[in-house]
């Protein structure tokens, strides 16, 4: 069955960075892309970008371009999302989710049918 | 780049029908037939319950029905159940590779 599985939570300082992995199983990580959504405690989804794990391409919501990367491992089937700069904003649930596109219209994602667990990121000093 | 329009909450009996709504503009909702829901359980992941404004995913019940109409989409939960009390968010395809989610709403089963 497909799984994503991330890593555990992690306490930053304000200006440092963190780095998410997200690790997949039940398929091969390349067929599908992963796309990072974002939920601060009490608040709602917000979505941060996407990558395309086969040729590394990615693209970013506006808000975060500049401080995040996407990038992934092929050999372990795992991806990763580093958010540099932290301030007490970026405290929220960082998830995983594969996307999915309409790959004949090169439209995309459109949605995302399987997601990781999420991961507790605290920026405080 | 503004959140879709959701209502905060919502309530309903059980055996009742709800509506929650989700309103964008004609550069997502609007221009696009890439509405998804997604329903969320305190303290899990969301799952998707509706794809393609209107498709369920397997093992979805089919109690949960999705349409769209201009720039508004909606999401119908027939023969509310005391399970279907959770958090729902609409998302939208909006031009350029990018999503845009709705501000959720809280659904309360009375």
């Amino acid at each position: 069955q497909v799984q994503l599985v991330q890593s555990g939570a992690v306490v930053q300082k304000p200006g440092a960075s963190v780095k998410v992995s997200c690790k997949a199983s039940g398929y091969t990580l390349t067929s599908y892309d992963i796309t990072w959504v974002r939920q601060a405690t009490g608040q709602g989804l917000e979505w941060m970008g996407w990558m395309n794990p086969n040729t590394g391409n990615t693209g970013y919501a506006q808000k975060f371009q500049g401080r995040v990367t996407m990038t992934r491992d092929t050999s372990i089937s795992t991806a990763y999302m580093e958010l540099s700069s932290l301030t007490s904003d970026d405290t929220a649930v960082y998830y995983c989710a594969r996307g999915r596109w309409v790959v004949a219209a090169g439209v995309g994602p459109t949605f995302c049918d399987y997601w990781g667990q999420g991961t507790l990121v605290t920026v405080s000093s | 780049q503004s959140a879709l329009t959701q209502p905060r909450s919502v309530s309903g009996s059980p055996g009742q029908s709800v509506t929650i709504s989700c309103t964008g503009t004609s550069s997502d909702v609007g221009a696009y037939n890439y509405v998804s829901w997604y329903q969320q359980y305190p303290g899990k992941a969301p799952k998707l319950i509706i794809y393609d404004v209107s498709k369920r995913p397997s093992g979805v019940p089919d109690r949960f029905s999705g349409s769209k109409s201009g720039n508004t989409a909606s999401l119908t939960i027939s023969g509310l159940q005391a399970e279907d009390e959770a958090d729902y968010y609409c998302c939208s395809y909006a031009g350029s590779y990018t999503l845009r989610f709705g501000g959720g709403t809280k659904l309360t089963v009375l």
